[in-house]
């Protein structure tokens, strides 16, 4: 059975500072993995996703994530945190069992402190 | 205009009362999924439809019904809302099961439940 970890659930770093979400998944087979974010009073929109075409992942607005097999690991970095970086981060794993359902993390909420 | 469109935005109702939660896409896609997000739980799976005459139940179903009217929209039911049902829920569609195929959201419904 698939499941996804956040370590942290509340995030604050200061803005233009590095930005690092912990993401570490559980699952039986090859995962797809997942980074949804979601702004205040909104739905979540698709920052990157892993689909084991290349280990290293480049998403919108300056995110990426490295798929680490070793460590089961999925963690979304951004260089330079923006204030419109301020939002909910969800990590999402799904297997190709035909399914295509997604198993969520508990979300990272991010503050940028200016 | 949005893709997936969700109505109500906002709902409150009273303890016992039925309610219905309406979901419609202009995707084309043949998925669709509802979700609830509660604070600190992330995203929770109720119901999925692969298509018109596929009905399947997700990780909490319980208290819950669907109908999936046609390829463009899928509704779901409280039949006796109960206060602990007062959550965010979230309308989903993919396409076909593919390599990483991704979920598209709605906007959400709040649902407080007095």
């Amino acid at each position: 059975a698939q499941s996804v970890t956040q370590l942290g659930s509340h995030v604050s770093v200061s803005e233009g500072a590095l930005v690092l979400l912990r993401c570490n998944y559980s699952s039986s087979v090859p995962p797809y993995l997942f980074w949804y974010v979601q702004y205040p009073n909104q739905g979540l929109q698709l920052l990157l996703k892993y689909t084991s075409a290349a280990t290293l992942v480049k998403g919108i607005n300056g995110f990426e994530a490295e798929f680490k097999k070793s460590e089961t690991s999925f963690h979304l970095t951004k260089p330079s945190a923006h204030m419109s970086d301020a939002a909910e981060y969800f990590c999402a794993v799904s297997e190709w069992t035909g399914a295509n359902n997604l198993f969520f993390g508990t979300g990272t909420r991010l503050t940028v402190i200016p | 205009d949005a893709d997936v469109t969700q109505t109500p935005r906002n709902r409150i109702t009273k303890t016992g009362k039925r309610i219905m939660l309406e979901c419609s896409q202009t995707k084309g896609h043949d998925r669709m999924y509802w979700y609830r997000q509660d604070p600190g739980l992330g995203l929770r799976l109720i119901y999925y439809s692969f298509d018109v005459k596929d009905i399947n139940k997700g990780e909490i179903s319980d208290g819950y019904s669907v109908s999936r009217q046609a390829q463009a929209k899928f509704s779901l039911s409280l039949e006796s809302a109960i206060p602990n049902q007062t959550a965010l829920y979230f309308c989903a569609t993919s396409g076909v099961a593919g390599e990483g195929t991704e979920q598209f959201f709605g906007p959400g419904t709040r649902l407080t439940v007095l």
